[in-house]
């Protein structure tokens, strides 16, 4: 079954530590997101990827990495620089920028920072 | 600059219809979609509507779309216990390369038997 696959589920780690989020999916989707959420708010976009080798800025950025060396790959790095980590992160895909292609959406990584 | 509202919290009674509620106010808005979010899970695209279209039926669900006043309903016919969840609004505009999505802040629904 085709779909975006988000590991681990969850995730501990001390404050000052970098952690790294995985995301893949085999959809052959062109563009891949990254959003968190935080209780009662809506998902806000932290970083997104139309092509292998680029990928822009979203909303909140600010402690955040990414990288896009495969098509089908999309890892987030969460810094120490990230002030307030502790949050459930959802990777998406589309099959590309046009609106009639929905975001497809993985389960989720709950991020806990102590 | 692009903003979705939505309502936070929506309570019925088993087999009763549910009307979640979002307004908009990119004017640009091409694409209108619900989404649906178990708890501890991802969002799961339930529908969606373009702004050509004032209505969109799909089993229990109907959306409908008032372009002059921006507003969008998700109206769920005999709502069901399975039902309970948070329901997310998201609208993307034409005039986007990005295919970047702006949500609302989701509504809880919640059914009571």
């Amino acid at each position: 079954d085709g779909g975006i696959t988000q590991s681990p589920k969850y995730l501990f780690r001390k404050e000052g530590q970098n952690v790294t989020l995985s995301c893949e999916q085999n959809l052959n989707h062109d563009a891949m997101y990254w959003y968190r959420q935080d209780p009662g708010q809506g998902l806000r976009l932290i970083y997104y990827s139309q092509i292998v080798n680029d990928f822009q800025k979203g909303d909140i950025a600010e402690g955040y990495s990414v990288s896009r060396e495969k098509k089908e790959s999309f890892p987030l790095t969460v810094t120490s620089a990230q002030k307030n980590p502790t949050a459930f992160y959802l990777c998406a895909s589309r099959s590309g920028a046009g609106g009639n292609s929905p975001l497809h959406f993985g389960n989720g990584t709950r991020l806990t920072v102590t | 600059g692009e903003d979705v509202e939505q309502s936070l919290f929506l309570s019925v009674r088993e087999g009763d219809s549910s009307v979640i509620n979002c307004t908009y106010t990119d004017s640009s808005s091409t694409y209108l979609y619900w989404y649906k979010q178990e708890p501890g899970a991802g969002l799961q695209l339930l529908t969606y509507i373009f702004s050509n279209m004032d209505m969109k039926q799909d089993q229990r669900l109907t959306v409908l779309l008032n372009k002059k006043d921006k507003h969008l309903s998700l109206r769920i016919a005999d709502t069901q216990t399975g039902d309970s969840a948070i329901y997310f609004c998201a609208e993307t505009s034409s005039s986007s390369n990005t295919g970047k999505l702006i949500f609302g802040q989701g509504t809880t629904l919640q059914v009571k038997p």
